[in-house]
């Protein structure tokens, strides 16, 4: 079973939805939670990272973490065509410690249509 | 504030040949790493370093070498390139291992 698990997609939606993105994880030391959005043929850019459980919002974007579940959720309100990418989720248990390697998603491809 | 660089953007090489993908960073952060990335497989870690003069190996580091004398600076070695090195390179770096990372531009390699 692969650490951090996401769905590819493709996932299409209309200008204006609401669009939810999802990863599961099996390592229940993880705490350290990040999104990335990547444009095609760039790299990956942080959106938005957490700690722990709870929700963070920035904009129209909202990180949610449920560790009971081992489930992370990134919301993304009023979805414009300039969000077409593909997200990652990423993650790790230690901070500033040999144990602390991320694990990523393998990504989910986005579209927002007009 | 650069970020994260990456040189070449692009690169062809034959079987066999060599070459070192450049990688800097001016945000002083003691992590630095190399990613490949293909189609349905995601990012997978190469090697990375907690700091000037260590260096560790990821998941997929074989044919590559790397070194890291100082800080800034993290560059990867293709040994004696192969087809199955085709890819996507990524340069990335953070604060410490396990913190937020940031990464390059990336760059595209095709070995024929």
């Amino acid at each position: 079973q692969k650490e951090v698990e996401q769905d590819p997609g493709p996932l299409s939606v209309p200008e204006g939805a609401i669009v939810s993105l999802n990863c599961t994880y099996s390592n229940s030391a993880f705490q350290y939670f990040m999104w990335y959005r990547q444009y095609s043929r760039k790299g990956p850019e942080l959106l938005m990272y957490t700690y722990s459980s709870g929700n963070k919002e920035d904009g129209r974007f909202t990180a949610q973490v449920d560790k009971s579940s081992k489930y992370i959720s990134l919301f993304i309100r009023d979805s414009q065509p300039s969000d077409s990418a593909t997200y990652l989720c990423a993650m790790s248990a230690y901070r500033g410690s040999t144990l602390g390697r991320l694990y990523f998603g393998r990504g989910t491809q986005l579209t927002v249509w007009p | 504030n650069a970020g994260v660089t990456q040189t070449p953007k692009f690169q062809v090489l034959k079987t066999g040949q060599s070459m070192t993908l450049q990688c800097a960073q001016d945000m002083n952060h003691e992590y630095m790493s190399w990613y490949r990335q293909d189609p349905g497989m995601g990012l997978r870690l190469i090697h990375y370093s907690v700091g000037a003069g260590i260096t560790d190996q990821g998941e997929v580091p074989n044919g590559y070498n790397v070194s890291r004398s100082t800080t800034e600076d993290f560059p990867l070695r293709l040994l004696s390139a192969a087809p199955s090195q085709t890819s996507v390179y990524f340069c990335a770096s953070s604060y410490r291992q396990g913190y937020e990372q940031y990464f390059g531009p990336g760059t595209r390699l095709t070995v024929t």
